[in-house]
């Protein structure tokens, strides 16, 4: 079946720390990955993409790199800010329109 | 431009009265989606909907239906709400048959019921 696990939260930081949020899937067939960023009081939006093994999706500072080989698709970014204090989301997307997502994880910058 | 909008942003009911959120999507999709977000932050998928099908999560009590007017628009109407109802939901839509299977949502609707 499909599936995501995600890192479990809370996780803080300060500013100016290194960030990884892991994210580990099981699927059928040939997924898309995503991670979704949902700040307070705010929906889901769409942070980066991958679509294909070994493609990087970056937006904002954020990497994440689909990793066929370990089924995983972790978070990376090399200075947070305060800014990005929110609940991140990884999922998998196959056919059939479904999303499978993570639990999410809190994360909380310091100044 | 908002591409997927959700009314009302927050909802205050009692127990056992029947209520709705509308959902509209301008990104010209063909299917549309409710998602239920619990205080923990967990998204559980409730529908998907597009104009051939109707899918049904089977852990969804029979009190909640999704309507659609139209191509555009997703409502969600529960009836004899009740405690456990209370959460955030969130409507989302995409294209079906897109290679990326993305999801675009809309800014969620805070239900609570007293």
């Amino acid at each position: 079946g499909n599936s995501v696990t995600q890192m479990e939260g809370p996780v803080t930081l300060s500013e100016e720390a290194f960030l990884t949020i892991n994210c580990t899937y099981t699927a059928t067939g040939y997924p898309s990955l995503f991670w979704y960023v949902q700040y307070p009081g705010e929906g889901l939006q769409l942070l980066l993409k991958a679509t294909k093994a070994d493609d990087k999706g970056s937006n904002k500072g954020f990497e994440a790199t689909y990793r066929k080989e370990t089924t995983s698709f972790h978070l990376e970014k090399g200075s947070v800010q305060v800014s990005d204090s929110a609940v991140y989301f990884c999922a998998l997307g196959t056919g059939a329109n479904n999303l499978f997502f993570g639990t999410g994880t809190r994360l909380t910058v310091i100044p | 431009d908002t591409a997927v909008s959700q009314t009302p942003k927050y909802l205050v009911t009692q127990m056992g009265n029947d209520k709705s959120i509308k959902c509209e999507q301008n990104l010209g999709h063909d299917t549309m989606y409710w998602y239920k977000q619990d205080s923990k932050k967990f998204l559980k998928i409730m529908f998907s909907y597009n104009n051939k099908e109707l899918i049904i999560n089977e852990t969804v009590p029979n009190r909640f239906s999704p309507k659609s007017p139209d191509k555009a628009h997703l409502n969600l109407h529960i009836n004899s709400l009740e405690l456990g109802d209370s959460a955030v939901y969130f409507c989302a839509s995409s294209q079906e048959g897109s290679r990326f299977y993305e999801q675009y949502f809309g800014p969620g609707t805070r239900l609570t019921v007293t």
